[in-house]
């Protein structure tokens, strides 16, 4: 089936740490990932995505892994800063589809 | 260039009404998905619209329906509102929609019924 969740609802960092943010999934179709960012009163933010053919992918800051074998996905944001405070999703795409299936989501709290 | 924007950002309505939400995509984008969030169920997809026709639909009763007009700004309707339908409504606009594009989101919608 469809499903996505992450392993820890909040996560409490100091500013300046390294980051970690997990997602299981288990849908192995899927081929697309993304990893969103939203804050308070916003709609959820795009940060980094990665296809089902590559195990790593790079960004500002941010490093997206994944795991296919155990069907795992993971967020590194390094030197954490305030501004990183949100709640974080990660999301697939089942194959064929044209939708997002979003996990429950982890709450980053950055304390300076 | 604007983002995807999103009418009325706030709404109350009572149980029974119905409610026509708004989304303006990003200009020169065609797709339009939308997505309700709530504390228990977290962001559920409700369906994704392409050059006016519905691609696909989530797993939400037939009281939520939608629709794209030429100009691929969008619509969601909500017959018969019950409480349970308090939500934040998240519409997002992609290029060609599906696992090619990145998807980007409006501020939101709150809606609630009471």
């Amino acid at each position: 089936g469809e499903s996505v969740g992450l392993h820890l609802p909040t996560l409490s960092v100091q500013e300046g740490d390294n980051s970690i943010i997990n997602c299981a999934y288990s849908n192995s179709a899927s081929d697309y990932f993304i990893w969103y960012k939203q804050e308070s009163g916003k709609g959820p933010q795009f940060i980094i995505d990665i296809r089902s053919n590559m195990d790593k992918r790079q960004g500002q800051r941010v490093t997206v892994l994944l795991n296919k074998t155990v069907k795992h996905l993971s967020l590194q944001i390094a030197a954490t800063q305030p501004g990183d405070s949100a709640v974080y999703f990660c999301a697939e795409i089942p194959t064929g589809f044209q939708k997002l299936v979003f996990g429950t989501g982890t709450r980053l709290l950055v304390s300076p | 260039k604007a983002g995807v924007t999103q009418t009325p950002r706030y709404l109350i309505k009572t149980r029974g009404q119905q409610v026509t939400l708004s989304c303006s995509p990003i200009s020169g984008h065609r797709s339009v998905s939308w997505y309700q969030q709530t504390p228990g169920q977290g962001l559920q997809f409700l369906f994704e619209y392409f050059s006016e026709t519905q691609r696909n639909k989530g797993n939400f009763p037939g009281r939520f329906s939608g629709r794209q007009f030429s100009n691929s700004r969008s619509e969601m309707n909500v017959s018969t509102l019950e409480l349970g339908d308090s939500a934040l409504y998240l519409c997002a606009s992609s290029l060609a929609g599906g696992s090619t594009y990145e998807q980007y989101f409006g501020p939101g919608t709150r809606l609630t019924v009471t």
